[in-house]
C-alpha cells in the first residue's frame, strides 16, 4: 500500500479481554515505532524495531503490553487483561531509515482508537 | 530526561489572524521536527529543523529554531480554517551511549480557526 496501514480502526474490549493491533508499515521500512496517544495529548513511545529486532520497549507501560515483528514487516501489539486506563489511540509508525536523524521522516498510521469498558 | 513543552495548550482564532506556537526544552536537540494531526488521523511531518537559528518557510508557515536548539516556534501568518489541528513538535530521543533511537513528542498545540 502507499501508506501504513492500522486495523482495526476502531476496537472495543471489555475489561480483562485480551487485544491485538496490527500495522502494514510501508513497505521496505525498515524502522517500525508504536506510540500511545491518550485524548487530547502527543504521541508516548512504546516500542521499536529494526527490522525484526525490538531494539527499545522501555515504553511498554507494563507486562500486559507485547509487541512484535517476527517477519520484520508487519507488527502486532498486543494488550493482555486490558483496563480502563489503556483506552487510547495506538499509532503506528515507519522509517526507511535505521534510525531517526534530521534527514529522515516516520510516516504515521490513521491509528487505531482502543476503548476498554 | 528530555522534555518537549508546549504552548499555548489550546488556541482558538478567528480567519485571517496571525498566532505563534511554542516548543520549548532544557535539552539540546540535534534537530526537532513540527507535526500537525487532524482528528482521526496521525501526525503528518510540516518540517525539521536542524541547524540553531535556522529559519524555515512553508508558503504561511514559519518555523524558527532557536540558538541554543533547544527550542522552536511555529508562526501562521493569516490563519485558515483549514489551518486547524493538533501541532506536535518532536525530536530525536538519545539513547544511551548517545544513538538516536525514536521520536519524542511535546503534548501539542490545539488550534482551532473560525471561519
Amino acid at each position: 500500500g502507499a501508506g501504513v496501514s492500522q486495523s482495526p480502526r476502531y476496537k472495543v474490549a471489555k475489561r480483562g479481554q485480551d487485544v491485538a493491533l496490527r500495522c502494514d508499515p510501508i513497505s521496505g521500512h525498515v524502522s517500525l515505532f508504536w506510540y500511545q496517544q491518550a485524548l487530547g495529548q502527543g504521541p508516548e513511545f512504546l516500542t521499536y524495531f529494526q527490522n525484526e529486532a525490538q531494539l527499545d520497549k522501555s515504553g511498554l507501560p507494563s507486562d500486559r503490553f507485547f509487541a512484535e515483528r517476527p517477519e520484520g514487516s508487519v507488527s502486532t501489539l498486543k494488550i493482555q487483561r486490558t483496563q480502563q486506563e489503556d483506552s487510547a489511540v495506538y499509532l503506528c509508525a515507519s522509517s526507511l531509515e535505521r534510525i531517526l536523524t534530521a534527514n529522515t521522516e516516520a510516516f504515521f498510521g490513521q491509528g487505531t482508537r482502543l476503548t476498554v469498558v | 530526561t528530555q522534555l518537549l513543552e508546549q504552548s499555548p495548550q489550546f488556541l482558538s482564532i478567528q480567519e485571517g489572524e496571525n498566532l505563534t506556537v511554542y516548543c520549548n526544552s532544557s535539552s539540546v536537540f540535534s534537530s526537532l521536527q513540527w507535526y500537525r494531526q487532524e482528528p482521526g488521523e496521525g501526525p503528518v511531518l510540516l518540517v525539521t529543523v536542524v541547524t540553531g537559528g535556522e529559519v524555515k518557510k512553508l508558503k504561511r508557515l514559519t518555523f524558527q529554531f532557536g540558538d541554543a536548539r533547544k527550542d522552536s516556534s511555529l508562526h501562521i501568518t493569516a490563519a485558515q480554517p483549514g489551518d486547524t489541528g493538533l501541532y506536535l513538535c518532536a525530536g530525536p530521543r538519545l539513547n544511551y551511549g548517545g544513538s538516536q533511537g525514536n521520536l519524542i513528542f511535546g503534548k501539542g498545540t490545539k488550534l482551532s480557526v473560525k471561519p
